[in-house]
């Protein structure tokens, strides 16, 4: 159980276009998802929260408007990085909560290269 | 953002040799988890700790909750190749994980 996808696996995008990256919890239902970012050799570092539903709740410092969340239905989440840059090469976890505080999961990261 | 100070930052051992490596914060926790990530992919739950003083293992992982709630540790006994990776510990505050700064361990045969 708790089986999570994100899709896709890599990407390499030409620098100002938009990326979409999707999360799906394949066995159980999320009523919350965190997104992360990982960059080379360092810690993850939670960009975001949201609730199905709801808008998302940005940690400080993570740009809105550039990092697109959406949480429309239990099972799916999509983060778009709009006008993508270099910097925003990086590796990005999705992580939804089966139910309470602890049942959290990683989906397996997608690595986004940004030309 | 917030983050747990892990050490060391780097281990190289030998097949068959123990690891321990700790994690800290200034701050209080209610719950520790460790993670293992392997390269390329997300984080894989190890061990949970819910409660002060508590020791907990996984097979050849043992883990404890601090007394204070401020730090951690995770032991690794006879170390396979597989235990290759980087570990991760985390602190659950409030309504979300704040991870540590990472152990990477390389094991030789």
């Amino acid at each position: 159980g708790a089986v999570v996808s994100q899709h896709p696996s890599w990407v390499i995008c030409k620098s100002g276009t938009s990326v979409k990256i999707e999360c799906r919890s394949l066995d159980f239902q999320a009523t919350t998802m965190f997104w992360y970012r990982q960059f080379p050799k360092q810690s993850l570092m939670l960009m975001a929260t949201s609730n199905e539903g709801s808008k998302a709740t940005y940690e400080q410092g993570v740009e809105k408007d550039k990092f697109l969340i959406n949480h429309a239905s239990l099972t799916l989440s999509t983060l778009t990085v709009t006008s993508a840059h270099p910097e925003d090469s990086s590796f990005y976890i999705c992580s939804p909560i089966a139910g309470g505080p602890y049942e959290q999961y990683f989906g397996p990261g997608t690595r986004l290269t940004v030309t | 953002g917030q983050q747990l100070n892990q050490s060391p930052q780097s281990m190289f051992i030998q097949e068959g040799e123990d690891v321990s490596m700790n994690c800290t914060s200034s701050s209080i926790f209610n719950t520790w988890l460790w993670y293992k990530q392997d390269p390329g992919e997300g984080p894989v739950l190890l061990i949970a700790l819910y409660k002060a003083g508590e020791l907990t293992s996984n097979g050849r992982l043992t883990a404890q909750f601090g007394i204070t709630r401020k730090d951690s540790f995770l032991n690794i006994s006879a170390s396979i190749p597989s235990d290759v990776g980087i570990y991760f510990c985390a602190g659950f505050n409030t309504d979300k994980l704040i991870f540590g700064t990472g152990t990477r361990l390389q094991v030789f045969p």
